[in-house]
Order: C-alpha cells, then structure tokens, then sequence
C-alpha cells in the first residue's frame, strides 16, 4: 500500500537556524513528489515537483531533494515569514498527501 | 487573475440539511478536484474531474456529489448533512501533464450540528 509519512510533525526554529523537514514515501511506480506550503487558514501553495532520485529543486531558502525512498525540504537561514506547514505529496497510482510538519521560526 | 475561488467561506449546517459548496476556476484548467482536511487525516480526495461533464470517485466519496456542467466550475453537493461531514473543504485545479502542481482555493470550513 502506498505510504507517506512526514517528520517531525512539528518544528520550532530561531531565525537564521537552518533545519530539514522530511517526507518518506512507499509507492508503487513515483510518478512525482510534491511539496506545497499551507498558511493557517489558506489552501495549499505548491512548491515543487521532483520526479527522480538524485532531483533537487530550489527557490529562495527553501530546496527540495529527493532520493528512493525520502525527500528532504531543507530550510536555509529561516525567517518568521517561512512560518507555515508544509506538505509532501507523492503520485503513484492515485495522490496521497503527508500530514505536514508545521514549521514555527520565531524571531 | 482570480485563480480558484470557492464559496461560501463558512457555512454550519444542522444535521439533515442540504447544501452546494461552489468552485470556479480562470486558468482553463482540465482537471478539478474536491478534498477534505481533518486534523490529524491530511488532505483526502472526494470525488474529481477530468474535463467538463465528466467526475469521478474519489477515495471518500460516500454521502457527497458533484458536478461539472462548465469547464470553470466544480460543484459539490451535500444531500443530507452529518456530524461526520464537519470538516475544512478545498477545490484545486491542474493543467493536464505530471509536471504541474494543484493551485487550491481557500477552502470551506463547514460545521455539521
């Protein structure tokens, strides 16, 4: 059965301290990993896609990577706006999303 | 350039009643999808389409239907609302093709008394 499992669930970082939120995965067939970052309140803001092992994506101090069976979101120097949950989903046979890890940078 | 709106914002219905949560989208995206968010079950599919007239089953669909009769619009309908349905609802849309991701409404918090 195809699985995902997010950690920590969540996260309280001091601005400028650097982390990594992961995402592990069992599908059947990846035909894509997804991070979308959530707001209290808002729907989900899609991130990335990444689609092979040994893929990374970047976009301002956040950069996706990804390997066979997990995907790193690593958080470069955070600041209190990167506050937010972020979540992975994988398509394999059908999508199914992480639960999130919500992530609190406090100044 | 609106993306996806969805309304009503809030809603709480009494147990039994009916009601139509509305999306529309302006990207001219094929595919649309309703999912529900529960603390703790993550983001689950309802029921999806793959063009104008056409929905599918989701991975929760029982008690919900929907509808599809414009290309920019998603209807989901609750015929007889129950606690259980007491939830946060969100429409997405996507482009057709792997590489792009959900662009997803603000969502619809409905409470089932």
């Amino acid at each position: 059965e195809d699985q995902v499992t997010q950690s920590p669930e969540a996260l309280r970082l001091q601005e400028g301290e650097s982390s990594s939120l992961n995402c592990s995965y069992t599908v059947s067939g990846l035909r894509g990993l997804f991070w979308y970052r959530q707001d209290p309140g808002k729907g989900p803001e899609f991130l990335f896609t990444l689609y092979s092992a040994g893929e990374e994506k970047e976009k301002e101090r956040l950069k996706a990577t990804l390997t066979k069976k997990e995907s790193f979101l690593h958080i470069t120097a955070p600041k209190p706006e990167d506050s937010a949950t972020y979540l992975c989903a994988v398509q394999g046979g059908k999508l199914i999303f992480g639960q999130g890890t919500e992530l609190s940078v406090k100044p | 350039n609106a993306g996806v709106t969805q309304t009503p914002k809030f809603r709480v219905l009494k147990t039994g009643q009916s009601m139509t949560l509305l999306c529309a989208q302006d990207m001219n995206h094929e595919y649309m999808y309703w999912y529900r968010q529960d603390p703790g079950m993550g983001l689950r599919l309802i029921h999806y389409s793959v063009g104008e007239g056409t929905t599918a089953k989701g991975e929760v669909p029982d008690g919900y239907n929907v509808s599809r009769l414009k290309k920019q619009n998603f209807l989901l309908g609750l015929e007889s609302a129950a606690p259980s349905q007491t939830s946060v609802y969100f429409c997405a849309s996507s482009y057709v093709g792997r590489s792009y991701g959900y662009t997803f409404g603000s969502g619809t918090r409905l409470t089932v008394v």
